[in-house]
């Protein structure tokens, strides 16, 4: 079970937009960034967001990042069937001296 | 284009050693910090150990601390893993992922397609 939690499963038709929650404590995202990572099926893992809310380059911007508190958010604006993936939020944990990922969240385009 | 391929994966028995390898090209390998994170079947990520540029300071998750040893040699472009003593529960894809910078920023920004490490008997 991870320490930052997030849900298993999201979906959303082409065009809507789909949010994923990261939940975690004061130790990791209370006082930490949060990057996220996509990994597309067959495929290797990919940076999505990192620092919160920066794209790197290539990465459209309906991908976008924020985080509250102890909690984080990916959020797809306009989902297209392409973005039918893995998402998994990560961050430093000073408590454990590691970083720590979620457990994934898979997100379908019905 | 940057390029990670990891090898040396595969079937061994619980207790015996395995070294992984991970080959880079399509950047300057010792401008940047490396790491070793693992998926186990049906888990989620779980990062292994990171390397700065120049092997200076190696980390370790405590799940593999004193079973594991990651180095690089930077006239290879080449990253390495050496697992000893194998349990059941290091079972899991293996993925080589380079850093943000030189140092370790824990930043994963590309990744290979992994290697698959089985321990069973």
């Amino acid at each position: 079970q991870s320490v930052l939690t997030q849900p298993p499963s999201a979906s959303g038709t082409p065009g809507q937009r789909v949010t994923i929650s990261c939940s975690g404590g004061s130790s990791n995202i209370g006082s930490n960034t949060v990057n996220w990572y996509q990994r597309l099926p067959g495929t290797a893992p990919k940076l999505l967001i990192y620092t919160n809310n920066q794209r790197p380059s290539g990465v459209p911007d309906r991908f976008s990042g924020s985080k509250s508190g102890t909690s984080a958010s990916l959020a797809i604006r306009g989902l297209q069937s392409e973005d039918e993936a893995d998402y998994y939020c990560a961050a430093w944990d000073d408590s454990l001296n590691v970083v720590l990922f979620g457990g994934g969240t898979k997100v379908t385009v019905l | 284009e940057v390029q990670l391929v990891e090898s040396g994966g595969g079937l061994v028995q619980p207790g015996r050693s395995l070294r992984l390898s991970c080959a880079a090209s399509g950047f300057t390998f010792d401008d940047y910090a490396m790491h070793w994170v693992r998926q186990a079947p049906g888990q989620g990520l779980e990062w292994v150990s990171g390397i700065t540029w120049d092997s200076g300071r190696k980390a370790y998750a405590d799940s593999v601390k004193g079973r594991f040893t990651i180095s690089r040699d930077n006239a290879k472009n080449s990253l390495y893993l050496q697992m000893n003593s194998l349990r059941a529960e290091d079972t899991a894809l293996y993925y080589c992922a380079r850093d943000l910078e030189q140092l370790l920023t824990y930043f994963f920004a590309f990744w290979g397609q992994g290697t698959l490490v089985t321990v069973s008997s």
